[in-house]
């Protein structure tokens, strides 16, 4: 059983070009979480979906950024016009259920530098 | 605004001896705190967790303990390894999850 799978592991964008995240949840999970990471410090959540909904965006910035987790396919983290202040190490989570019922898991991360 | 402090923000351990890191919440909805370990380059993974029914757990050389009254819980690793060295999240939960800001810990030889 495949854990969550995020790609690409590394991307590299110049300023004003746009950067496209994907998270494949663990099989069976319908849940899906996105969290920035910055150097030295910690997960900031950016924004929770289910299929086909976003259930919570209220860490994501209001622009430039957003966030989609269709019927099918992977969950995708967009981020438009990236500025340097994107550079950081985006990570998926997936569950089961959501908050307490459901444990966790994490990708490896996909790390963003903007130059 | 922080839903869950976390400290200290680093931690040099000799080994064998006992790393404690803390946390501490605000919000008493939450039902679930886990911790999770982060090695450099990988994701964070599931440690231990605890519910606040009671007031300890532990799971080999990791132990939490939890203070219901003083909303404070904390992970202790006994006889720390180098390998132990990664940064530490906890968390606490009701419907989302909300990470402290980590702790790195260098445990050395």
């Amino acid at each position: 059983n495949a854990g969550v799978m995020q790609n690409p592991r590394h991307l590299v964008r110049r300023r004003g070009q746009e950067a496209r995240l994907r998270c494949s949840p663990m099989k069976g999970h319908s849940h899906v979480y996105w969290y920035r990471q910055l150097p030295e410090e910690g997960l900031k959540f950016m924004v929770y979906l289910q299929k086909e909904n976003i259930i919570d965006e209220s860490g994501m910035p209001k622009e430039r950024f957003s966030a989609e987790f269709p019927k099918e396919g992977p969950s995708i983290l967009r981020i438009q016009q990236v500025v340097r202040g994107d550079s950081a190490a985006y990570f998926c989570a997936s569950s089961t259920d959501r908050g307490s019922t459901g444990e966790l898991f994490f990708g490896e991360g996909s790390r963003l530098t903007v130059l | 605004q922080q839903q869950v402090k976390q400290s200290p923000q680093s931690l040099i351990v000799q080994k064998g001896g006992i790393s404690i890191i803390n946390c501490a919440y605000e919000n008493t909805a939450f039902d679930y705190f886990p911790w999770y370990q982060q090695f450099p380059g990988k994701g964070p993974a599931l440690l231990i967790a605890i519910r606040p029914d009671v007031s300890e757990k532990k799971e080999g050389r990791f132990t939490i303990s939890f203070n219901k009254s003083a909303k404070q819980f904390s992970l202790h690793i006994m006889d720390s390894q180098p390998g132990d060295s990664a940064t530490y999240f906890c968390a606490a939960v009701d419907n989302q999850f909300y990470f402290g800001t980590g702790t790195s810990l260098t445990v050395i030889p």
